[in-house]
């Protein structure tokens, strides 16, 4: 059956960095746009990075552009989303998503959480 | 405040008839750009409920539909069971903001 397993979430310090992971199986992973949906209980669902099958289109939301980067390893079934300079807004559920049809999300992981704090 | 309006609460009786608004704008629906909708059962992540405006993913009832009009969005919920108490998102882009757009969620309780 279809499955995203994302790894990676943990507490780290304002400034400090996190790389996500998110491990594809059941489906096929090469023909599906990926992305990373964070989940908060102020700002709800927030889609903030995607990536298209070949990896050579990206896009990122305003608030985290130019500190966080999202790829994609086709042969591994994997996405990923380094993220730096971490703030304490950046404290959220993490679900990795993906769908045959850009900007649907046919499926998602169970999510990662990231805590930001001091 | 989310882009797309979604109203919190929603509720309704076993076996009764609801239906769930999405309020965008000439920037996203209005724009011709699809409207998903997503079901989140407490401590799950969401799941694809409908796409394409209403088209139903293999495995959804056919109690669960969609339509698109304008600047909005609806999802319509025949025969309410319990275990339809859930958060409902809509989804679309928004072509000034260059990006995927959820609503806030409406938060459905069966009575």
């Amino acid at each position: 059956q279809v499955q995203l397993v994302e790894s990676g979430g943990g507490l780290v310090k304002p400034g400090g960095s996190l790389r996500l992971s998110c491990v594809a199986s059941g489906f096929s992973f090469n023909a599906h746009y990926m992305a990373w949906i964070r989940q908060t209980p102020g700002k709800g669902l927030e889609c903030i990075s995607y990536i298209n099958r070949s990896a050579n289109m990206t896009n990122y939301t305003d608030s985290v552009k130019g500190r966080f980067t999202i790829s994609r390893d086709n042969a591994k079934s994997t996405v990923y989303l380094q993220m730096t300079s971490l703030r304490v807004e950046d404290t959220a559920l993490y679900f990795c998503a993906g769908g045959r049809e850009w900007l649907r999300f046919d499926y998602w992981g169970q999510g990662a959480l990231v805590t930001v704090s001091t | 405040q989310s882009v797309l309006a979604q109203p919190p609460s929603v509720s309704g009786a076993p076996g009764q008839s609801v239906i769930l608004s999405c309020t965008g704008s000439s920037s996203n629906i209005g724009a011709g750009f699809d409207v998903h909708w997503y079901r989140q059962l407490p401590q799950t992540a969401p799941k694809l409920l409908l796409y394409g405006n209403k088209f139903r993913p293999s495995g959804v009832p056919e109690r669960f539909s969609g339509s698109k009009s304008a600047t909005s969005a609806s999802l319509a919920i025949t025969g309410l069971q319990s275990d339809d108490e859930a958060d409902y998102f809509c989804q679309s882009y928004d072509i000034n903001l260059n990006g995927v757009i959820f609503g806030g969620g409406t938060k459905l309780t069966v009575l």
